[in-house]
């Protein structure tokens, strides 16, 4: 079946630095979702890509979806405190998603 | 996500008991979905339905079982709980006719401990 692959697993920066999370599929996507949990939270739709090379930004945050719609990444400018959280990529597949084992960002203020 | 609550949202349970975890909508949506999420490995997709008479299991179904009773509800239940069932488990929605079909809204969760 679909596999997603995400690294890093744990990602700890100090405020004010970047951030990057990268997803990689065993398949070509339709699409890929991202989400954001909070800690105690539950997941909570980030952005979804859908085109081949895709860019979309969300004021710090700036997703991209590969050429072959098979990786994706979420880069994360300047973090602050309030980006703390797991992050995780979905692929899509006929409506079900397959989502990666995330990855958690702690930020030293 | 207020509009998708989940019961109970903390439950101890014994080996051997059967449990059931409800979740409930009022997004008007057709499409559920139930995961679980342990550390370190993400969300696993237990079961999911698209209509009231459409049931589908995921990646993870041996030892659970679904029922949908209406198009709000979606019931999970654990026939004899085991403690490796001991998990957070999320209940899902979509709406296939919606603009943004792909995308799912997650309930708070219900924390779930077999001892």
């Amino acid at each position: 079946g679909q596999q997603v692959m995400q690294i890093p697993q744990y990602q700890h920066v100090q405020e004010g630095e970047d951030f990057t999370t990268y997803c990689n599929s065993s398949t070509t996507l339709s699409n890929i979702q991202w989400y954001k949990q909070r800690p105690g939270g539950h997941p909570v739709f980030l952005i979804q890509l859908v085109k081949s090379g895709e860019v979309k930004k969300q004021k710090r945050l700036t997703f991209q979806f590969g050429e072959a719609k098979k990786n994706s990444s979420l880069h994360i400018t300047a973090t602050q405190t309030t980006d703390v959280g797991t992050y995780f990529c979905a692929g899509n597949s006929n409506y079900k998603l397959t989502f990666g084992k995330g990855t958690l960002l702690t930020v030293n203020p | 996500d207020a509009d998708v609550t989940q019961t109970p949202r903390n439950r101890i349970t014994k080996t051997g008991k059967r449990i059931m975890l409800e979740c409930s909508q009022t997004k008007g949506h057709d499409r559920m979905y139930w995961y679980r999420q342990d550390p370190g490995l993400g969300l696993r997709l237990i079961y999911y339905s698209f209509d009231v008479k459409d049931i589908n299991k995921g990646e993870i179904s041996d030892g659970y079982s679904v029922s949908r009773q209406a198009q709000a509800k979606f019931s999970l239940s654990l026939e004899s709980a085991i403690p490796n069932q001991t998990a957070l488990y999320f209940c899902a929605t979509s709406d296939s006719g919606g603009a943004s079909p792909y995308e799912q809204y997650f309930g708070p969760g219900t924390r779930l401990t077999v001892t």
